[in-house]
């Protein structure tokens, strides 16, 4: 079975500009949830959804927006991109909401240059 | 206080010895316990989840678990070269609706 899949895997943008970064979750799985991972850290939540709806945001800028759609995928989207947002976007899908384990797409890594 | 917090390491341990990596969290509320695993340039993958106090076995691995102390540790026996990485403990809070992931800590194994 497919894992968690995003795309683009790597992308470079200039500061001003805006990024949609795109992710289908495991087959099943309903929720999907977005970290910003900077190097040496952990990941930091930045948004859950569940059935479409926003369940969750951390703190982040309104710059900062996702959805989720019908088929469950999600999107997230930057604008205004400041070169403090160079960093590995993860998303993660889980059956549901609460306490089930999350499990991770493999990144994209986003360069502002 | 920062909500999750581990060892940044680096621990070095020789192989087939045991590694045994740390972490608290301070929402006392907090309901599932996850650790996860990452190599260098990747993603984290889900080595073990733990929900209840006590110890959880999976293989080699060994997660533990005190909500009275706040504390769950990951205990590697048998370590290999192949478990060189970055461990990431997460903790699901309260509300269940983010994962809170410490800095992790960075494990060498040496051959």
């Amino acid at each position: 079975d497919a894992g968690v899949t995003q795309s683009p895997t790597h992308l470079i943008k200039t500061r001003g500009q805006h990024v949609t970064l795109r992710c289908s979750p495991i087959s099943g799985h309903k929720s999907v949830s977005w970290y910003q991972q900077v190097l040496g850290q952990g990941p930091q939540f930045i948004f859950q959804y569940y059935e479409k709806e926003e369940r969750g945001r951390g703190n982040f800028p309104d710059r900062f927006s996702a959805r989720q759609f019908p088929n469950y995928s999600s999107e997230l989207n930057v604008n205004a991109l400041l070169l403090g947002d160079s960093a590995l976007y993860l998303c993660a899908s889980s059956l549901g909401q609460g306490d089930q384990p999350q499990h991770f797409g493999d990144g994209t890594r986003l360069s502002i240059l | 206080q920062k909500e999750v917090e581990q060892n940044s390491g680096p621990l070095s341990v020789p192989e087939g010895a045991i590694a045994s990596l740390n972490c608290t969290y301070s929402d006392r509320g907090s309901q599932s316990f996850f650790w996860y695993r990452q190599y260098s340039g990747k993603s984290p993958e889900l080595i073990m989840s733990i929900y209840s106090n006590g110890d959880k076995e999976d293989g080699r691995f060994t997660a533990q678990l005190n909500k009275a102390s706040q504390y769950v540790s990951l205990l590697i026996r048998d370590s290999q070269p192949s478990d060189s990485a970055t461990y990431l403990c997460a903790v699901n809070g309260r509300a269940a609706r983010q994962l809170t992931f410490g800095s992790g800590t960075q494990l060498t194994v040496l051959p």
